[in-house]
This record gives C-alpha cells, sequence and structure tokens, in this order.
C-alpha cells in the first residue's frame, strides 16, 4: 500500500484561480515537505513542517501557502495561481531522527496546468 | 548555499554500456550524499547514500564513492539495462531536516 498519497493526480485551472493539493502520509513520519519539479532545476523545495501546524519556509516560497494539520496531512495552498506555477509537485515524507537518516518518502505527484 | 551540480543533463546508451553521472557538491559541514532514482510516471525513490570519506554506497548494479577531497560522488554501473531507463538525482543533506536535489539526468537505454 502507499504510504504517501496525493490528490488530485491532475488539475487544470486558469490564471487567478484558487488551488489546494492535498498529501496524505501513513509512515507515521514527523518530517513532510512539497516540491516542485520543473526540467532543468530538478527538485525544488517549496515548504516543509515537523508537526501538526508548523510550517518552515523551503528555498522557493513564493505564491505558495502551505498548511500542516495532523501528523498524517499537509496542504499546499496556490491563492492567485499564475502560468508560472505550471509545474508537477510532488510531497515526501521523512523520518528525521530515525534510523533511516534523512531518507525521504515521495508520493506519486500531482500534474498542475495554470492556464 | 548547499548545491549539488550533475553535469549531464541527458544520456543515450546502449544495452551492456558502461555507464557514468557525474555529480560535485558544494556545502559545508560534512554532507549525507544520495542518489535518487525516479521512473516515469513515479515519484523519486532511494536507490543509496553515502554519510563519510571513501564510503561505496551500491545498489542494483549501481554504485558511488564519496570522495571528499574532489567533492564529488559520481554514479556508475558497469552493464546497464533497458529498465534502468529513469531520472537520476544526486543530492545531499548537510543536516537531517533538508535535501538539496542536483537538476537530474535522464538516462535512455536503448535495447
Amino acid at each position: 500500500e502507499a504510504a504517501v498519497t496525493q490528490s488530485p493526480r491532475n488539475k487544470v485551472t486558469v490564471t487567478g484561480g484558487n488551488v489546494t493539493l492535498s498529501c496524505r502520509q501513513t509512515n507515521s513520519h514527523n518530517y513532510m515537505y512539497w516540491y516542485r519539479q520543473d526540467t532543468g532545476h530538478g527538485l525544488r523545495l517549496i515548504h516543509y513542517s515537523y508537526g501538526a501546524g508548523n510550517l518552515q519556509i523551503g528555498d522557493v516560497p513564493d505564491g505558495y501557502k502551505a498548511t500542516r494539520t495532523t501528523q498524517e496531512d499537509f496542504f499546499l495552498l496556490l491563492e492567485l495561481a499564475s502560468p508560472s506555477q505550471t509545474s508537477l509537485y510532488f510531497c515526501a515524507s521523512s523520518d528525521v531522527g530515525g534510523p533511516n537518516y534523512a531518507e525521504q518518502f515521495f508520493g506519486p505527484g500531482t500534474r498542475l496546468t495554470v492556464l | 548555499g548547499d548545491s549539488v551540480t550533475q553535469t549531464e543533463g541527458q544520456v543515450a546508451l546502449s544495452e551492456e554500456d558502461f555507464l557514468t553521472i557525474h555529480c560535485n557538491y558544494s556545502a559545508s559541514g560534512y554532507p549525507t550524499l544520495f542518489w535518487y532514482v525516479q521512473y516515469p510516471g513515479e515519484g523519486p525513490q532511494l536507490l543509496f547514500r553515502a554519510s563519510r570519506d571513501k564510503e561505496k554506497g551500491s545498489s542494483r548494479g549501481f554504485e558511488a564513492t564519496y570522495d571528499k577531497g574532489t567533492t564529488s560522488f559520481h554514479l556508475r554501473k558497469a552493464s546497464v539495462q533497458e529498465s534502468d531507463s529513469a531520472v537520476y538525482y544526486c543530492a545531499l543533506s548537510a543536516g537531517n531536516e533538508k535535501i538539496t536535489f542536483g537538476a537530474g539526468t535522464k538516462l535512455t537505454i536503448k535495447p
């Protein structure tokens, strides 16, 4: 069974639209992450969290908000979507401080298109 | 800040060819180094890691050796197969909570 799931898998919206991407992990991991993946840039960290109610700023946070409601659930919010946010988004979880030093486990991704 | 440079953006080989993907890093302290692999339609998954100088990581016939002197962690495989076609990411973690990824190398193996 997949331990990190994302929904929706595909999303199309218009410029200025409001989008929420969802991620759930059943690994009992403390850390969760949101990345975007673009050709030539690899994976870039948007936001991450070490527990419910916590949010840490990543490397490319502009235009994104995030919220961690429970240990399992982490949401990425685009309140005024722009075409530059068209990308493949990945969620990941990690047991930081656990035995598998810093290994991150990724979901299957959400492809977002902003027209 | 920390950074990872992968020299090759794309590599095309035939089955049984030797593979090298170059990875150099820049980080303060003593980072842990990783190779992740991403198959089409999936998220990245860990291939292997190395945490100290001269340590060799390996999995599924792939290997890389941590070289602190040259700040490198090159990925190698002696004989590639069509099933190895994927995107490969070199990455580092200088602390425990964040990983910095390289731009990725798309490997295509022709049968």
